[in-house]
């Protein structure tokens, strides 16, 4: 186990609606990546947190935002709900930015399904 | 745009035999390439990285394989085993300007008795 753990696991909800996700990263690691992962494809970056701020983001709308607490935990919200929306996210945490990718831990995901 | 192409999309081997998955890159600025196992219900787990000072890196029977001028890494297991069977993503970034790191579609691998 990679110490990253996401809430819920499995979440429902209708086109529409809002939708909040939970990361607490690996312990001492103040660096949270968000991924979206769809049914049969890689990941694909959302945005990172580092200290509390935004530190990048990816090819996502406006409409998928996040936080990052003074402790690192972090949360993904999504509004407006589309069925495309449907995936499963992942957290991933490392410490740093200037890892560059090494050492990232990713948490088991939570799979959201848009009906 | 899929920044890291890689095939085949699903791989059947027979359990002993050597697994490879092929992935090609296009941005030359990439100088961290990382591979992650998969398992159903589950995030990807690093599996082994290089970067591409080196062109081959091995950790027990799992090899990396890098071919800079060509632009492309492979992902070699060898002694396949039931267990390994996982979904197998490459991933690439440039770590000196980049947080996000620029993943493979993957490749489905089942190792059969």
């Amino acid at each position: 186990e990679t110490g990253v753990t996401q809430s819920p696991t499995h979440l429902i909800k209708t086109r529409g609606q809002q939708v909040t996700l939970r990361c607490s990263s690996q312990s001492g690691h103040n660096t949270v990546s968000w991924y979206q992962q769809a049914l049969g494809q890689g990941p694909q970056f959302i945005f990172q947190y580092y200290r509390e701020e935004e530190n990048g983001r990816g090819n996502f709308p406006p409409r998928f935002s996040g936080l990052q607490f003074p402790n690192y935990s972090s949360e993904l919200n999504v509004n407006a709900l589309e069925l495309d929306d449907s995936a499963l996210y992942l957290c991933a945490s490392q410490l740093g930015v200037s890892s560059g990718g090494e050492k990232l831990f990713f948490g088991s995901g939570t799979q959201l399904s848009v009906l | 745009q899929q920044q890291v192409k890689q095939s085949p999309q699903s791989l059947i081997v027979q359990k002993g035999g050597i697994s490879i998955i092929n992935c090609a890159y296009e941005n030359t600025a990439f100088d961290y390439f990382p591979w992650y196992q998969q398992f159903p219900g589950k995030g990807p787990a690093l599996l082994i990285a290089i970067r591409p000072d080196v062109s081959e890196k091995k950790e027990g029977r799992f090899t990396i394989s890098f071919n800079k001028s060509a632009k492309q890494f492979s992902l070699h297991i060898m002694d396949s085993q039931p267990g390994d069977s996982a979904t197998y993503f490459c991933a690439a970034i440039d770590s000196n300007s980049g947080y996000a790191l620029n993943f493979g579609k993957g490749t489905s691998l089942l190792v059969t008795p």
